[in-house]
């Protein structure tokens, strides 16, 4: 139980796109879901955690117009890069999580190239 | 602020030898400390967590606060063990809410035979 899953795996765009990541838990209830970003070689770096029903909390230096949360219901939340740019190119990981203090799940992440 | 620290990238040992991952951390409040791994290939998954104070696969760990360190350790490592290794911590301090991981740089433990 508890799988995370993350839609694409990969996806490589054109520089002004915008691209949409969509993170899924499969047999559980995910009332809050967080977004990491890992540079190749570096750790996971923390972007934001929705809460189903309600905005996005970013961390801050994460542009919150440039990466666009949703979490609509309590399977899914997606990230939007709007406008890509080749510095935008990383892997962005998902986790779900049944409450903000529970253990959170992973997915198997997603790789952007925007060229 | 909350920091997690690994200092080795890279950890080579024998299969059969003890092993041991530092992690060090700085935080103001109650922490919460958690080691996750990766193998190859595979998605980050939970290891161990402090409050728990499981054994997993071998792999214990103890929150030490007066060092603020929770290195992993197993006393005869194996060639499966052969992964990455993130050290993660959660807590709250200032605006920061409960459930956020801050994420060490991760080390590559390589088990030989």
């Amino acid at each position: 139980g508890a799988v995370v899953s993350q839609h694409p795996s990969r996806v490589i765009c054109k520089s002004g796109t915008s691209v949409k990541i969509e993170c899924r838990s499969l047999d559980f209830q995910a009332t809050t879901m967080f977004w990491y970003r890992q540079f190749p070689k570096k750790s996971l770096m923390l972007m934001a955690t929705s809460n189903e029903g309600s905005k996005a909390t970013y961390e801050q230096g994460v542009e919150k117009d440039k990466f666009l949360i949703n979490h609509a219901s309590l399977t899914l939340s997606t990230l939007t890069v709007t406008s890509a740019h080749p510095e935008d190119s990383s892997f962005y990981i998902c986790s779900a999580s049944k409450g903000a203090q529970e253990t959170q799940y992973f997915g198997p992440g997603t790789r952007l190239l925007v060229l | 602020a909350q920091r997690v620290t690994q200092p080795e990238k890279l950890l080579s040992v024998f299969k059969g030898a003890p092993v041991e991952l530092k992690c060090n951390y700085s935080y103001s409040g109650s922490p919460e400390l958690f080691w996750y791994v990766q193998y190859s290939r595979q998605r980050l998954q939970l290891l161990l967590r402090h409050i728990s104070r499981e054994s997993i696969k071998g792999f214990t760990a103890d929150l030490n606060k007066g060092e603020t360190s929770f290195h992993l350790k197993k006393p005869f490592a194996q060639e499966e063990d052969s992964a990455m290794y993130y050290c993660a911590l959660s807590g709250r301090a200032g605006g920061t809410s409960y459930g956020k991981l801050t994420f060490g740089q991760g080390t590559i433990l390589t088990v030989h035979p």
